[in-house]
């Protein structure tokens, strides 16, 4: 079975500081990993996948992750926190495509001024 | 472009009520799920179905019906509504190619007293 843990449930950075909200699963096949992010009342929004390609994947809003097999991590990453950042960002994990999705407990992230 | 559309976003049951949550879709997307988020539990998957006329059950099955009959269309099913069972609850559609994403819907709250 698959499972995802976020280390973290709230993480709080400044505005301009780095982001690092970390994603460990497990998976007895290689897996498909999968950011989302959700705002206030909304559903989810992709922000980037690994799908067996290149290791390091870039999202959107400058976001990014590196696949890390050795570790069983992808963690996400942005340089700078912007305000509109803050929200709550989902790492998931499948078998196959997007099919059965396993999500971690989510992490809130607050930017800071 | 309207992607998954879920109807009501709001609803509040009596213990025992039943219901429907409606979840379409104008992708032609193959596969269709249900999820239901809870506070740190993350999203965990109830049904799922790869097409008409197929459905399997996901994580959290009991207390929820599903059916398939056309490709845009996946109705979640509450026969007999408990407290249990209030939550927000999400549709998501995705292709079943390998190199996909899930499109998710805006969410159902649901209160059951």
């Amino acid at each position: 079975a698959q499972s995802v843990t976020q280390l973290g449930s709230h993480v709080s950075v400044s505005e301009g500081a780095l982001v690092l909200l970390r994603c460990n699963y497990s998976s007895s096949v290689p897996p498909y990993l999968f950011w989302y992010v959700q705002y206030p009342n909304q559903g989810l929004q992709l922000l980037l996948k690994y799908t067996s390609a290149a290791t390091l994947v870039k999202g959107i809003n400058g976001f990014e992750a590196e696949f890390k097999k050795s570790e069983t991590s992808f963690h996400l990453t942005k340089p700078s926190a912007h305000m509109s950042d803050a929200a709550e960002y989902f790492c998931a994990v499948s078998e196959w495509g997007a099919q059965k999705l396993v999500f971690g407990q989510g992490t809130r992230l607050t930017i800071n001024p | 472009n309207a992607g998954v559309t879920q109807t009501p976003k709001f609803q509040v049951l009596k213990t025992g009520q039943s219901m429907t949550l409606q979840c379409a879709q104008d992708m032609n997307h193959e596969y269709m799920s249900w999820y239901r988020q809870d506070p740190g539990m993350g999203l965990r998957l109830i049904h799922y179905s790869v097409g008409a006329g197929i459905t399997d059950q996901g994580e959290v099955p009991n207390g929820y019906n599903v059916s398939r009959s056309t490709t845009e269309d996946f109705p979640l099913r509450l026969l007999s509504a408990a407290p249990s069972q209030t939550s927000v609850y999400f549709c998501a559609s995705s292709s079943l190619t390998e190199n996909t994403e899930a499109f998710f819907g805006q969410g159902t709250r649901l209160t059951v007293v």
